[in-house]
């Protein structure tokens, strides 16, 4: 099974700052890797699809990057509305698709 | 506008079956796309339970694949879960979605979830 280590566990920033979030996958997930968002009491949302691409109506600040192994999740201005839970996920190992544990953005 | 909705009851006794429907609106099922389980137990992450292709071809999480049954039902625009011999850990959200992309993979579309407790 492919495991998925998302890094910090918690990003503590302010509004305005730049959040990095990293995915890093046991063994190469190619491009199948996917980013969401949940705020409390409510579904995922789809952020990003195959590493870079942005979902249907989420905003140029949210940018996806990486292959293989290594894929980051960069928020290039927070506002306050995207402090949040985010959670990577992958397809590689077919029909096992797994999520990472999640990177919590909180408000410092 | 695609919609989800999850329905079954919020109670299950331990050893029972676990029986939760999907019903979609703004989508007709037999078009297209997979159609996907996901659960998260309280204050926890995401495990993703399995799929169905709206063909009627299902994929399991090999954890859960032998007491997990998906099914499809085009003529209600409806998908169903059931999970065999509950016990306190299948306690969680469970969310019903549209999976999209390479194998459906990754899921666009969510219903709002509803917390099924197991407990006597």
């Amino acid at each position: 099974e492919i495991v998925l280590t998302q890094s910090p566990a918690t990003l503590s920033l302010s509004p305005g700052e730049r959040a990095t979030l990293s995915c890093r996958a046991s063994q190469s997930v190619s491009s199948y890797l996917a980013w969401y968002q949940q705020k409390p009491g409510q579904a995922p949302r789809l952020l990003i699809y195959d590493a870079s691409n942005r979902a249907t109506g989420i905003p140029a600040r949210f940018s996806g990057s990486g292959s293989g192994t290594d894929f980051t999740l960069t928020i290039s201005s927070l506002e306050p509305e995207d402090f949040a839970v985010y959670y990577c996920q992958q397809r590689s190992n077919w029909p096992t698709w797994t999520f990472g544990q999640g990177t919590k953005v909180e408000i410092k | 506008q695609v919609q989800l909705q999850e329905s079954g009851p919020g109670l299950v006794k331990p050893s029972e079956t676990l029986s939760l429907t999907c019903t979609v609106s703004g989508y007709s099922i037999s078009s297209g796309y997979y159609w996907g389980w996901i659960r998260q137990p309280p204050g926890k992450g995401l495990e993703w339970i399995g799929s169905i292709y709206h063909s009627g071809s299902t994929y399991y999480n090999p954890s859960l694949k032998s007491r997990v049954t998906i099914s499809v039902d085009t003529s209600k625009n409806q998908f169903s879960l059931k999970l065999s011999s509950v016990t306190a850990a299948d306690t969680a959200v469970y969310y019903c979605a549209r999976g999209v992309g390479a194998t459906g993979y990754y899921f666009d579309y969510w219903g709002q979830g509803t917390l099924v407790t197991v407990s006597s």
